[in-house]
């Protein structure tokens, strides 16, 4: 099946520092990826839709200066979480759309535990 | 705006059924997901419904009601590893988006 695989899946940083998050499709060609943060006992909260070769669109609230999306290829989109602070500290997921038909559903990157200290 | 709305948390008993339900309002609804997550893991897709009506795959099965806004899933045969969080997504066309309830955290005990 399709699989996007997303690294690292672990990361402390200090405060001040960046991080980068990667998210690969790895059979399949993912033209748009949500980047999604989930807070402890929290549902997936939408940040933004990440465009292939155009601006990513950003989730109202959510910094677009401090999160940087790229999205240079048809299989690779990069979350960077600039100038980290401690409450920054969250699971980080991607997500990708499979094909064109819905009973694929979307499939999610196995996600990124960042720690902020 | 969207609003999609499912219990917290429920506990059940291993080997019975279960019904964790979830409403929903939206506009430009194009289809219903539901997802398992185990905790410090991303969701794993368990069904899709556009259709009023039930679709059933093995233990699982996820009804839609499209005019009242409501859906289910309903889990037989509990099993312990059935411990998890269950997301109701909200498919939104225009968007091509997914948003998603609260989750609801179930408790399988022996």
């Amino acid at each position: 099946g399709a699989v996007v695989s997303q690294h690292p899946s672990r990361v402390i940083c200090k405060s001040g520092t960046s991080v980068k998050i990667e998210c690969r499709s790895l059979d399949f060609q993912a033209t748009t990826m949500f980047w999604y943060r989930q807070f402890p006992k929290q549902s997936l909260m939408l940040m933004a839709t990440s465009n292939e070769g155009s601006k990513a669109t950003y989730e109202q609230g959510v910094e677009k200066d401090k999160f940087l999306i790229n999205h240079a290829s048809l299989t690779l989109s990069t979350l960077t979480v600039t100038s980290a602070h401690p409450e920054d500290s969250s699971f980080y997921i991607c997500s990708a759309r499979v094909g064109g038909e819905m009973n694929y559903g979307y499939t999610f990157g196995s996600g990124t535990r960042l720690t902020v200290v | 705006g969207q609003n999609i709305d499912q219990p917290t948390e429920m506990t059940a008993t291993e080997g019975a059924i279960v019904q964790i339900n979830c409403t929903y309002q939206t506009s430009g609804f194009n289809g219903l997901f539901w997802y398992q997550q185990h905790a410090g893991e991303a969701p794993t897709f368990l069904s899709y419904n556009v259709l009023d009506g039930l679709e059933e795959k093995g233990r699982f099965s996820s009804f839609l009601s499209r005019s009242k806004g409501y859906s289910y899933l309903l889990l037989k045969e509990l099993q312990m590893k059935d411990s998890a969080s269950y997301l109701c997504a909200v498919f939104n066309n225009a968007g091509n988006m997914l948003t998603f309830g609260g989750g609801t955290r179930l408790m399988v005990k022996p």
